[in-house]
């Protein structure tokens, strides 16, 4: 069975700082990969996509960017936090291609002090 | 998520039926989800229809699909103490990879 995991599970850190979220997937090949970011009381919002090794789609402008190194692992960074980066970050997987269901990891609490 | 709009809570009791309820826009969405949330946990995916279904049904859950007036609900049968959780609606269309989501309706069950 597929199973998806984030670390760290909590973070917190000095405005400035930078920042190293991973996320990896495990049992299954080619997967779609995800970031989201959800602010407190709000839905989802959708940060970057990628479908494949090194392919990454920005869905908002921001100070956050994303990498996929190998094929089932997928980083989100930054050189330099904000206050406004605070938020919950979850990673999720798809199987390759449009309109698959998404699975996601349990999450990052990211606070920015 | 201002293409897919939920209510923001429901408070039901325990043995009762839930009905949670979503609307969206597009009228191109292929598949309409529904997430559940636990604190300070992931989202898990319970259960999804395609856009050319009515309805779908999976042990407690029930989904009803009313494409004419984009309208998706939710509704769990018996409810449980252990249902308590934010429920998101979430849409994907056709020509798209991401999925678009509702703010979430939390739902308290009382005994």
């Amino acid at each position: 069975s597929q199973t998806i995991h984030q670390w760290p599970a909590t973070l917190v850190q000095p405005v400035g700082s930078p920042l190293s979220l991973e996320c990896t997937v495990e049992g299954t090949s080619n997967p779609n990969l995800y970031w989201y970011r959800q602010a407190a009381g709000r839905g989802l919002q959708l940060l970057f996509y990628s479908v494949g090794i090194g392919q990454i789609s920005s869905e908002v402008p921001q100070n956050l960017s994303a990498s996929r190194p190998q094929d089932r692992q997928f980083i989100l960074s930054s050189k330099k936090l904000l206050l406004s980066d605070s938020g919950f970050y979850l990673c999720a997987w798809s199987v390759l291609g449009q309109n698959q269901p998404q699975h996601f990891g349990d999450g990052t609490r990211l606070s920015i002090l | 998520g201002e293409d897919v709009e939920q209510s923001l809570f429901l408070s039901v009791r325990e043995g009762d039926s839930s009905v949670i309820n979503c609307t969206y826009t597009d009228s191109s969405s292929t598949y309409l989800y529904w997430y559940k949330q636990e604190p300070g946990a992931g989202l898990q995916l319970l259960t999804y229809i395609f856009s050319n279904m009515d309805m779908k049904q999976d042990q407690r859950l029930t989904v009803l699909l009313n494409k004419k007036d984009k309208h998706l609900s939710l509704r769990i049968a018996d409810t449980q103490t252990g249902d308590s959780a934010i429920y998101f609606c979430a849409e994907t269309t056709a020509h798209d990879y991401k999925l678009s989501f509702g703010a979430g309706t939390t739902v308290t069950v009382r005994a």
